[in-house]
């Protein structure tokens, strides 16, 4: 069974401020990880694919770094707006694997 | 961006009777679609790949002759939960290939919330 964790589950941020949260995965048989981003209602909107160590992804304010030798990402939302209220996920994939494996997510709510 | 569609989005059933989800790939054609579902407080587990044409692989633990997948063409494929009982009830959720690289994007479907009397 794969570990993907996410913390923290949930994280209420003022409008204006900036945050990050984390993914940790198995460091060993790393082959790819995705990042996603789920608001309340709608389907998953795909945000980053990340392969290399090191890899920084950005998309207007979120950002996204990858460390596949510790086994963990990084996601940023720079100056938070109400709009970036979602969940967002982490999907790990294993060295010759054939599947996505989810972490929990973290519920991200950014108060006006 | 490509968009897929499930429907229906919510549903109540019977204990004992079957149930058929939908999940439509609308602007793409989609060689490989999957079923995830969600149990409260739990993360998205894969329950099922498909191609097009193919029989379903289904994950460990999954039965296949209670969750029926048919991937009939390149943009529909259904899931049918049979005889449901209430520990069926979950949010079943689809995504969808146009790709055939696991790191090309999976496109979600907003997904179906089941629950069974």
């Amino acid at each position: 069974i794969l570990n993907v964790e996410q913390s923290p589950q949930s994280l209420h941020v003022q409008e204006g401020d900036s945050t990050n949260f984390t993914c940790s995965f198995p460091s060993s048989n790393f082959y790819a990880l995705h990042w996603y981003r789920w608001e309340t209602a709608k389907s998953p909107e795909a945000l980053f694919v990340m392969t290399l160590n090191g890899d920084e992804k950005k998309k207007g304010r979120i950002s996204a770094t990858l460390n596949t030798k510790e086994g963990y990402s990084y996601l940023y939302i720079k100056g938070s707006q109400p709009e970036d209220s979602a969940t967002y996920l982490c999907a790990f994939i294993r060295a010759a694997g054939n599947k996505l494996t989810f972490g929990g997510g973290t519920r991200v709510l950014v108060k006006p | 961006g490509a968009v897929v569609s499930q429907h229906p989005s919510r549903v109540i059933c019977k204990s004992g009777t079957s149930v058929k989800i939908e999940c439509r790939s609308l602007d793409f054609q989609a060689t490989t679609m999957f079923w995830y579902r969600q149990f409260p407080k739990q993360s998205l587990m894969l329950m099922a790949t498909s191609n097009e044409g193919s029989k379903a692989t289904y994950e460990q633990g999954v039965e296949k002759d209670k969750f029926l997948i048919n991937h009939a063409s390149l943009t529909l494929s259904t899931l049918t939960v049979t005889s449901a009982h209430p520990e069926d009830s979950s949010f079943y959720i689809c995504s969808a290939r146009s790709g055939a690289s696991i790191t090309d994007t999976q496109y979600f479907g907003p997904g179906t919330r089941l629950t069974v009397l």
